[in-house]
């Protein structure tokens, strides 16, 4: 079963308006980390956010928040007045927790991605 | 400071041949990563490494693949007797920690072609 789900291959976004990427999430462990990340055509990965399982309070970058819905297992990505430069492929990742004091069983399961296009 | 550094950028190669990639972690990162990434595709976990610990194998695909790492510097992962299937983005990724929350920093990959 996958473990990281996100159902938009692909998105359009006017530029200035919000946009909001799924992301949906399959873990037993209660410690989990949620990552996302950019990846411009360029192919680099750029970290963009995170939220912690036992976090109270949504994640915030910048334009970037992270809409974490525990009981529904979801992890949406918002991001606020796009710019033409926020085009590109986005990632949601889960890192799974080994202990409850914060460490993790190392790699991150990634998505298959969306791909995100600003229109001017 | 230097980020995470992959060498080569590109390789072609043969079907049949062997190929090496170099990872050049972040200096002082314990933890390394390999990920692969096919074309259009998300990121697949290969293996991981933290430490002096014994690696995480678990994402390797197969026995023709492996990976080393020199105590917590460079990694060399190696892809025998290639397949047109192991054609992809190989990147590799390095954090302070093995923590949950840590951050991974990626290279800029190393995109292989067998042909």
């Amino acid at each position: 079963a996958q473990k990281i789900t996100q159902t938009q291959p692909g998105m359009f976004v006017q530029e200035k308006e919000a946009v909001t990427l799924d992301c949906t999430y399959d873990t037993s462990d209660p410690s989990y980390g949620l990552f996302w990340y950019k990846q411009p055509s360029s192919g680099e990965m750029i970290f963009l956010i995170y939220q912690g399982s036992y976090d109270q309070q949504n994640a915030t970058e910048g334009r970037y928040s992270l809409n974490f819905q525990k009981a529904r297992k979801s992890a949406n990505l918002v991001i606020s007045a796009s710019q033409l430069g926020d085009s590109a492929m986005y990632f949601c990742a889960m890192r799974e927790g080994s202990d409850f004091y914060g460490g993790s069983q190392g790699n991150l399961i990634f998505g298959k991605g969306t791909k995100l296009s600003v229109k001017p | 400071g230097a980020g995470v550094s992959q060498s080569p950028s590109n390789k072609v190669t043969e079907k049949g041949k062997d190929v090496e990639l170099r990872c050049d972690p972040i200096s002082g990162h314990t933890a390394l990563y390999w990920y692969r990434q096919r074309l259009g595709q998300g990121l697949e976990f290969l293996i991981y490494f933290q430490g002096n610990s014994a690696p995480d194998k678990s994402g390797l695909p197969s026995d023709r693949f492996s990976a080393e790492r020199t105590g917590e510097s460079v990694s060399t992962l190696t892809i025998q007797r290639t397949q047109q299937e192991d054609s992809a983005v190989y990147l590799c990724a390095s954090s302070q920690t093995s923590g949950l929350a840590e951050e991974q920093y990626f290279g800029p990959g190393t995109r292989l072609t067998v042909t």
